[in-house]
């Protein structure tokens, strides 16, 4: 079965400062991979999929297929990126599965 | 404006008694999911609809039923065989294989 494996629940750093969040995949055919973000009282939403390779929200994504990795950044953290992020593997069928999530705050 | 509906957005259920969560969307998607979200577990895929009139199990079917009449519903039951209903559910659509999913708001499901 696919595993996609977020190892931090909580992911807290101050206004400025580089923003990692961590996502690993099993999966032995083509990844399609993705994050979604939750932002307070807002619906889970779509931040970005590997195949786009643009930036948004200042946020990147790359997809490392040697270490099964797709970790997202953003070099200078902002409050407003404080959420919940989810990282999610289609994988080739209909059936995404999703990490358990990391919750992001930013201090000021 | 597109999108997908979820209603109610609270709900609560008595002991013993089936309740139905409405999922809508108007986004022409073939796909629809229900997933639940529980603190700390993400999200956990209940049940999946590729096409009308078929679906199929997740992989925490068990107490729930759905039904896929129509392309634009997606109703999921939450039957009196589910022990601990109390959670979060969310509704969610994509165009076809490997495309975004589209999320709806969401019902809180309670017990009374």
């Amino acid at each position: 079965a696919q595993r996609v494996t977020q190892p931090e629940k909580l992911l807290s750093v101050f206004k400025g400062a580089p923003v990692e969040l961590k996502c690993n995949y099993s999966y032995s055919g083509s990844p399609e991979l993705f994050w979604y973000v939750q932002y307070s009282r807002q619906r889970l939403q779509l931040l970005l999929r590997h195949i786009s390779r643009e930036s948004i929200k200042g946020f990147t994504a790359d997809l490392n297929k040697g270490e099964t990795s797709f970790h997202l950044k953003k070099p200078f953290a902002q409050e407003e990126d404080s959420a919940m992020y989810y990282c999610a593997n289609t994988g080739g069928s209909y059936i995404p599965t999703f990490g358990r999530g990391t919750s992001l705050i930013v201090h000021p | 404006d597109g999108g997908i509906t979820q209603s109610p957005k609270y709900l609560f259920r008595k002991e013993g008694q089936n309740v139905t969560l409405s999922c809508e969307q108007n986004l022409n998607h073939d796909a629809m999911y229900w997933y639940r979200q529980d603190p700390g577990q993400g999200l956990r895929l209940i049940y999946y609809s590729q096409i009308v009139n078929d679906f199929q199990k997740g992989d925490i079917a068990e107490g729930y039923s759905v039904s896929r009449e129509k392309k634009e519903s997606f109703p999921l039951t939450v039957t009196s065989a589910q022990k601990n209903p109390t959670a979060f559910y969310l509704c969610a659509s994509s165009a076809y294989r490997e495309q975004p999913q589209h999320f709806g708001d969401g019902t809180r499901l309670s017990i009374l």
